[in-house]
C-alpha cells in the first residue's frame, strides 16, 4: 500500500515569497491533516480535513496560509506570504477514522522542508 | 491549551543498554501514542494506548498509559544502532486534538 505522497521534498524562498505544498493521502483515508514542525519541536497541528471539509483550523494563521482540498482526496498548503518564522518542516498525515475516534492512527507523509531566507 | 512535557531531551546510551522516556501533561488525556522520526522522515507510530493503566509491548519497546491519565512512559530494551532517532509521545484529550511533546533525541554508541 503506497504511503502519504508529498512533494516537494524541499523548498527555499525569500521571505515575502509565495509557496504551495502538495499531499495525496493514503487511497481510502477520508481525514487528512497538515501539521507544522519547527527544528527541535514536536508537530504541530495547523488543520484538519474530513473529505473536502474543514474539521480545524483554530492554530491556522488564517492571514497567510491556507488550505483547500478538493474533491476530498488531495490537498495543497498555501502561504502568502512567507515570513522568516515559517522555515519549518510541513507535514501531511491521513485517517481512515475521524479524528473523534478513539483508536485513530494517523499516517505521516515524508514532509516539506521549507526554508524562508 | 494542552501541553506535554517529554524527557530527557536527548539520551546519549552505549548499544545494549536500555532507555526510558517519559511524558507529563499539564490534563488529562483519552489517549496516548508514541512515534519515532528518523531525518528526512515523518514520524511512524510505535505504539498505542488507550486505557489508563495499559502496558503494551511492541517487541524491545514496552509503553505505559499512566493511572492519573497525565502521563506515559516508553522503554526501549537491549538498545540497538538501528534505534536511533527522535522519538516523540503524543496524547489526545477532551479537545481530541493530538498534541505533541518535544521529543527525545536518542543517540547510540557501537
Amino acid at each position: 500500500e503506497a504511503g502519504v505522497a508529498q512533494s516537494p521534498r524541499y523548498k527555499i524562498i525569500e521571505k515575502r515569497q509565495s509557496v504551495a505544498f502538495w499531499c495525496n493521502p493514503i487511497s481510502g483515508h477520508a481525514t487528512l491533516y497538515w501539521y507544522q514542525q519547527i527544528l527541535g519541536q514536536g508537530p504541530k497541528l495547523l488543520i484538519q480535513f474530513q473529505n473536502n471539509g474543514v474539521v480545524d483550523d483554530s492554530q491556522l494563521p488564517k492571514d497567510r496560509f491556507s488550505a483547500e482540498r478538493l474533491k476530498g482526496v488531495d490537498s495543497t498548503l498555501k502561504i502568502q506570504p512567507a515570513k522568516l518564522e515559517d522555515s519549518a518542516v510541513y507535514l501531511c498525515a491521513s485517517s481512515t477514522l475521524p479524528g473523534l475516534a478513539v483508536q485513530e492512527t494517523q499516517y505521516f507523509g515524508p514532509g516539506t522542508r521549507l526554508l524562508v531566507l | 491549551g494542552q501541553q506535554l512535557n517529554q524527557s530527557p531531551q536527548s539520551m546519549f546510551i552505549q548499544e545494549g543498554e536500555d532507555v526510558s522516556m517519559n511524558c507529563t501533561s499539564s490534563s488529562i488525556f483519552n489517549t496516548w501514542l508514541w512515534y519515532e522520526q528518523d531525518p528526512g522522515e515523518g514520524p511512524v507510530l510505535l505504539i498505542a494506548l488507550y486505557k489508563a493503566g495499559e502496558l503494551t509491548s511492541n517487541g524491545r519497546l514496552t509503553a505505559q498509559f499512566g493511572i492519573t491519565r497525565k502521563d506515559s512512559f516508553l522503554n526501549i530494551s537491549a538498545s540497538i544502532p538501528s534505534d536511533v532517532g527522535i522519538y516523540f509521545c503524543a496524547g489526545r484529550g477532551r479537545a481530541q486534538k493530538l498534541v505533541f511533546g518535544q521529543g527525545t533525541r536518542l543517540t547510540i554508541n557501537p
